[in-house]
Order: structure tokens, then C-alpha cells, then sequence
């Protein structure tokens, strides 16, 4: 079972665009973790987010969490051809002591040149 | 240095076969994770090992699953009876810090496993 959902499921912009994912969850989190997937390759880590943090930077990327509403944002500004992949969230639970991810079922981004 | 590594990276099984999916973790890293990502979908936690003990096996979804770490580098996930629900990519993951510490996690390429 996953934690939550990710919205949109695919979204589609020209380059230069930004582009927003937005992530729900259900319950306490330690943090919350945005991974990158390409087609056909393992997950790349973007960017951690702790329970106790509302945003976070790294270079294009911008992580909001709001955990009044359960929910995270990622942004990425200015976007290239080569953000083409799916985005996925994921939690790592307040009561879990393994630090295992709940991971959403993930955003499809294409990003036209 | 190098990353997290997995083998086979394709693997084609009749059903009803064993199989033995390979990780080799980063080089000093504590804890390992496999997960099972179906087509679509996002990762599903099946296991967790910290050192060479397997403390969380949560996410197995059957007893035809089972994983080992005997000297806490390499893990081996292996799936007796494989049946065609089974065909999934199988993805690893290793993180430097034990439970609690709460740390990124470094995913593996991952062994697309396909049950004929």
C-alpha cells in the first residue's frame, strides 16, 4: 500500500517552463524525500525535507512541506529536456524506526525542447 | 566512488523457477532496503537490513520471498515458486546511517524481473 498521491499524474510543458508537482500523504512523517526516476534507470535522490523545515532550495528545485495539510510541493524552475523523467515522493513514517520510504505513485513530466 | 550495484539487470523466469537477485550496497553503508516497483507504479518497500540483521520483512508478499545479508555487504533477494504477479523491477537501496538516523537513500539500477 502507498502513503499517498502525487498530482498531476503527467504533465507536459515546453522548456524555459516551470513545473509543479504537488504530493498528499496520511500520516506523521520524519521527512519527506523527492527522487527522480528516467525511463528504465534506478531512482536518483533530489532533495530531503524534514518534518520541522517548510522549504527547501537546491539549485533549480524548491520543496515546500506543509504538514498541517499533509502535503508537498516541488518545483522546478526553468525547465530543460532533460527533466524528462517521473517524479516520486516519498515518506519516511513518524513510526517507523527503519527509515523505510512510502513512495507516491509518482509524477510523469515531458519537458518538449 | 562507486554506487549501488545490482545483477542481474534482466531476468527472464519460467514460472514456477527460483530466482537470486543480486546487491552490492555501497561500500560501508549500514542499512539496505529492497523495494518492488511494478510497471507504473511507484516503489513498494519489501525488506529492510541493518548490518546483517534483517530487522523489518514487512513488505514481503509471501513466504516464496526471502532475502539474506549474512555478512552485511551483499544481499541476495531470492524468489522460489516464481509466479507470473512476481514480474516487477526490484530495486535496492543503501543509506550510511542505521535506524533513526534518517538519511538519503541510493537506489541501485535495479533487476527487471519477468515471470513467462
Amino acid at each position: 500500500s502507498q502513503q499517498g498521491e502525487e498530482d498531476p499524474q503527467a504533465l507536459s510543458i515546453q522548456e524555459g517552463e516551470n513545473a509543479t508537482m504537488n504530493c498528499s500523504y496520511k500520516t506523521s512523517i520524519n521527512n519527506l524525500q523527492w527522487y527522480r526516476q528516467n525511463s528504465g534507470r534506478g531512482l536518483v535522490h533530489l532533495i530531503l525535507i524534514r518534518s520541522n523545515e517548510r522549504e527547501k532550495h537546491s539549485g533549480r528545485l524548491r520543496v515546500t512541506l506543509d504538514t498541517s495539510k499533509k502535503s508537498s510541493s516541488l518545483l522546478i524552475t526553468a525547465s530543460r529536456a532533460a527533466d524528462t523523467a517521473s517524479y516520486f515522493c516519498a515518506t519516511d513514517r513518524g513510526s517507523s524506526n527503519t527509515g523505510k520510504l512510502i513512495f507516491g505513485q509518482g509524477t510523469t513530466l515531458q519537458v518538449k525542447p | 566512488g562507486a554506487g549501488v550495484s545490482q545483477s542481474p539487470r534482466y531476468k527472464v523466469a519460467k514460472r514456477g523457477q527460483d530466482v537470486a537477485l543480486r546487491c552490492d550496497p555501497i561500500s560501508g553503508h549500514v542499512s539496505l532496503f529492497w523495494y518492488q516497483q511494478a510497471l507504473g507504479q511507484g516503489p513498494e518497500f519489501l525488506t529492510y537490513f541493518q548490518n546483517e540483521a534483517q530487522l523489518d520483512k514487512s513488505g514481503l508478499p509471501s513466504d516464496r520471498f526471502f532475502a539474506e545479508r549474512p555478512e552485511g555487504s551483499v544481499s541476495t533477494l531470492k524468489i522460489q515458486r516464481t509466479q507470473q504477479e512476481d514480474s516487477a523491477v526490484y530495486l535496492c537501496a543503501s543509506s550510511s546511517r542505521q535506524a533513526g538516523g534518517r538519511d538519503e537513500q541510493f537506489f541501485g539500477p535495479g533487476t527487471r524481473l519477468t515471470v513467462l
